[in-house]
């Protein structure tokens, strides 16, 4: 059974940069045709997709957050990273890794972790 | 970006109900499109994908279908622990798009 588990602070200032990592269990991040993927959800609000990383470290981002981000892959962790730079208020929610499996499917989650941003 | 419109917004039901939540595709997105149940504090998880294939371990209860642009989730007879809320999500384009979820509470 694949388990991910989100780590990283809960509290990040204004301006500064939210970093995330997600260990993943049960089975290989270097499995072939998995993307890694990283979700948010406001409070209170739905779900927004950020973006995904292969084992290989191609990534994909979200366009509007592209300038942002970026996503890194240790295979000998068995681990995957979200950084999020400059951010905002706008920036506070839960943040879900996720595996991407075929076809296109969110099967796998995290249990979520809430960063905040604040001063 | 593609946008997905759930309608209802918010839907109340009793146990044994036979409920239908709708997902609408702002352009065509074949059968890429998954259904999501969240329940407060929890991860979304996986209940149907490719528009009507049942996540293993998923009851049978849950059914999608659709194509195209229109989409539905039937719940055949609601239990006590459906009532959470469902999303919708296309997986046709990136960036991948979610609607703006279907909140199920008790009536």
């Amino acid at each position: 059974q694949v388990q991910l588990q989100e780590s990283g602070p809960g509290l990040v200032k204004p301006s500064q940069t939210l970093s995330l990592t997600c260990t993943v269990s049960g089975g290989s991040i270097s499995s072939k045709g998995y993307y890694w993927s990283w979700i948010r959800q406001h409070p209170g609000k739905g779900l927004e997709w950020i973006g995904y990383i292969y084992y290989s470290g191609s990534t994909y981002y979200k366009p509007s957050l592209k300038s942002r981000t970026t996503m890194s892959v240790d295979t000998s962790k068995n681990q995957f990273s979200l950084r999020l730079t400059s951010v905002t208020a706008a920036d506070t929610a839960v943040y879900y890794c996720a595996r991407l499996a075929d076809p296109r499917k969110l099967d796998y989650w995290g249990q979520g972790t809430l960063v905040t941003v604040s001063s | 970006d593609i946008q997905m419109t759930q309608s209802p917004s918010s839907l109340s039901a009793s146990v044994g109900d036979r409920v239908t939540i709708t997902c609408r595709a702002s352009q065509t997105i074949s059968t890429y499109l998954n259904w999501y149940q969240q329940k407060p504090g929890k991860a979304p998880k996986l209940l149907i994908y490719a528009a009507s294939s049942l996540q293993s371990g998923v009851p049978s209860r849950f059914s999608g279908s659709g194509s195209g642009t229109d989409f539905t989730l039937t719940i055949s007879s609601l239990q006590p622990e459906d009532f959470a809320t469902y999303y919708c999500q296309q997986t046709y384009n990136t960036p991948f798009t979610f609607g703006q979820g279907t909140k199920l509470d008790i009536k």
